[in-house]
């Protein structure tokens, strides 16, 4: 079955310092990759998406994925994070029309 | 925003019990997804449906079940209630139902079974 692994269930950083949350997947055939994240009490937000071309994709407020190929991997990273980037972290996958498979999540905890 | 609408916010019943959540999607979007997010499981897909019908099940009990009426908007109903149905349910909705569409996720409803 098609799996996709958040290997850190929280993150701890201090504010500014840079920040790579890991997100690995079974395979990458057809394969479209997302992150996903959800501040406290609310419903999930599209950060970014990989369908098709430049591997390296980036949101509007800084984050930046990297899709790799041969590695299985969709990791997200930011160069420095703020105290408003405390909120949980899901990346997830579609294989072609398959349902999206999501992560467990990772909680990323800004401390100033 | 993301568009999407889900009623109620809160839900309180006992074991036993059947409810209805309610989701209205995106103005336009012809699909939508249910997804149980418990602490244990994690974000589970239930059911896709895409302009009235059904189009894929994921991880859903035979207790549950859902339709998607002809103004789009769709409920899931979960009867014979039990202590481990207690979670957030989201709906999401997207444009059609290709793989690269870009599912947007109301606020979903919180579920405690007593």
């Amino acid at each position: 079955a098609q799996s996709v692994t958040q290997l850190d269930s929280q993150v701890p950083v201090f504010e500014e310092a840079p920040v790579e949350l890991r997100c690995n997947y079974s395979s990458s055939v057809s394969v479209y990759l997302f992150w996903y994240v959800q501040y406290p009490n609310q419903g999930l937000q599209l950060l970014l998406k990989y369908l098709s071309g430049s591997t390296l994709v980036e949101s509007i407020n800084g984050f930046e994925a990297e899709f790799n190929k041969s590695q299985t991997s969709f990791h997200l990273r930011k160069p420095s994070v703020h105290i408003s980037d405390t909120a949980e972290y899901f990346c997830a996958v579609r294989w072609g029309n398959t349902p999206l498979v999501f992560g467990k999540g990772t909680r990323l905890s800004v401390i100033a | 925003d993301s568009g999407v609408t889900q009623t109620p916010k809160h839900l309180i019943t006992a074991t036993g019990q059947r409810v209805t959540l309610r989701c209205s999607p995106r103005s336009g979007d012809l699909s939508v997804y249910w997804y149980q997010q418990s602490l244990d499981q994690g974000l589970q897909f239930l059911i896709h449906y895409y302009n009235g019908e059904e189009r894929a099940k994921g991880n859903i009990l035979e207790r549950f079940s859902a339709q998607q009426f002809p103004d789009l908007h769709s409920e899931l109903n979960l009867s014979s209630l039990e202590l481990g149905d207690s979670a957030l349910y989201f709906c999401a909705s997207s444009a059609v139902a290709g793989g690269t569409d870009t599912q947007y996720f109301g606020p979903g409803t919180r579920l405690t079974v007593l």
